[in-house]
């Protein structure tokens, strides 16, 4: 049984251009959530998706937005990246009636 | 504003020791999540408590949970080098939906 995977693993950008992060859940589970940790912190919640909808947004601005697929797999995509957004970007994935979350290995994003 | 507190931040310890890591909540939440993480690693799911008065363990750590104190705890019994890691516990927002995060104590276990 896969676990929740991510891609891609590392990924370096500049500031001003936009990015795309790519999850998908493990089986079974249909609600996703991504989550920003910079180093040396903890998570700190970016947004949810249940049945293709946002459900709930942590305190992130609109230029993080997201969206769910059909299969439940999700991106995460991030606009005008500022040198701030670097981080690790991890994906969870949990069952909708249960919300013990099981994490991808993450993306490290570099903005130069 | 729902907060998570942890202490100790970070911990050094020598093998075979035993302690204690604490998780103070500011929420009525009664569900509440331990997670290790290895350095430059994703997060591992260790505990889910559920309910006051909740305890589970798994070989030499122990996790218990107490509502009414707003208290959890991680205890460690006879350390071993293994367990150095970054420990975070997280508990649900009042939506049930999000996951609020304590920065994590960082466990170093010397041989």
């Amino acid at each position: 049984d896969a676990g929740v995977t991510q891609s891609p693993t590392h990924l370096i950008k500049t500031r001003g251009q936009q990015v795309t992060l790519r999850c998908s859940p493990k089986s079974g589970h249909d609600t996703v959530s991504w989550y920003q940790q910079a180093l040396g912190q903890g998570p700190q919640f970016i947004f949810q998706y249940y049945e293709e909808e946002e459900r709930q947004r942590g305190n992130f601005p609109d230029r993080f937005s997201g969206h769910q697929f059909p299969n439940y797999s999700s991106e995460l995509n991030v606009n005008a990246l500022l040198l701030g957004d670097s981080a690790l970007y991890l994906c969870a994935s949990s069952p909708s009636s249960y919300n013990e979350q099981f994490f991808g290995p993450g993306t490290r994003l570099t903005v130069l | 504003e729902l907060k998570v507190e942890q202490n100790p931040l970070f911990l050094s310890m020598q093998e075979g020791k035993n302690y204690t890591i604490y998780c103070n909540y500011s929420t009525t939440s009664d569900r509440l999540y331990w997670y290790r993480q290895d350095p430059g690693k994703s997060l591992e799911s260790l505990f889910v408590l559920l309910s006051n008065g909740a305890v589970k363990q798994e070989g030499r750590l122990m996790a218990s949970l107490d509502t009414k104190a707003r208290l959890s705890t991680l205890h460690i019994t006879a350390a071993v080098h293994d367990l150095s890691a970054t420990y975070f516990c997280a508990v649900e927002g009042d939506s049930n939906y999000q996951l609020i995060w304590g920065a994590g104590t960082k466990l170093i276990i010397k041989p």
